[in-house]
């Protein structure tokens, strides 16, 4: 499975746009890009995923670059309620299949 | 549907006794898998199946044991608990039909161990 490089953490206000980059330089053809999003106390959620360009959901959009060895998560006008903890995944079966997760990144929202 | 079913929600057990996490799912999903998420940390895979009758190792197998009779249903098994087992545990599943592992996770909500 690719590395894959976040940052420990990030502090934002509410209203405002974050994005959270991840860095993948050694992401293999057959790899795919996922990330979850996990409140205190409950499991990880599924957030997004992408293999190239741009992809957009009801929750957030993904950014990925023609050379593919990075990513950025976009939370559009984020809320208190954002507050949680991002991992990033790369891999050719980051839905299932052996999937790790690394540290991820905290994200804060202040008001 | 329930989605992905943990129990219980919390345990305490002293050193040396064993239990079962239970964990099942009504998605039909043939990828099942078992994390521990210790305090500020990330998850690491302990154990995870591809289907019924079919188990592998992860990153943290020690101590753990796993089966997988049925497609809904894979507990996990601490054999003889220690303090170092003391940890959230989360059951997830996913499609991963025909080979098809980029299918989302879903996730439990977790069982809170305390070994003392």
């Amino acid at each position: 499975l690719a590395k894959t490089t976040q940052p420990i953490s990030m502090d934002s206000y509410e209203g405002q746009e974050v994005n959270i980059t991840c860095s993948h330089n050694n992401i293999a053809t057959n790899d795919y890009i996922t990330w979850y999003q996990q409140f205190p106390s409950q499991g990880p959620r599924f957030i997004i995923q992408g293999y190239k360009t741009k992809v957009t959901n009801e929750v957030a959009s993904l950014f990925i670059p023609a050379d593919r060895k990075s990513s950025t998560l976009s939370l559009p006008r984020v809320s208190l309620s954002d507050t949680a903890v991002y991992y990033c995944l790369v891999g050719p079966n980051t839905g299932g299949f052996k999937t790790i997760f690394g540290a991820g990144t905290r994200l804060f929202v202040k008001a | 549907n329930a989605g992905v079913t943990q129990t219980p929600k919390f345990q305490v057990l002293k050193t040396g006794q064993s239990m079962t996490l239970q964990c099942a799912q009504d998605m039909n999903h043939e990828y099942m898998s078992w994390y521990r998420q210790d305090p500020g940390m990330g998850l690491r895979l302990i154990h995870y199946s591809v289907g019924a009758g079919i188990t592998d190792q992860g990153e943290v197998p020690n101590g753990y044991n796993v089966s997988r009779s049925t497609t809904e249903d894979f507990p996990l098994r601490l054999l003889s608990a220690a303090p170092s087992q003391t940890s959230v545990y989360f059951c997830a599943s996913s499609r991963g039909d025909r080979g098809n592992f980029n299918s989302p996770l879903h996730f439990g909500n977790g069982t809170r161990l305390t070994v003392t």
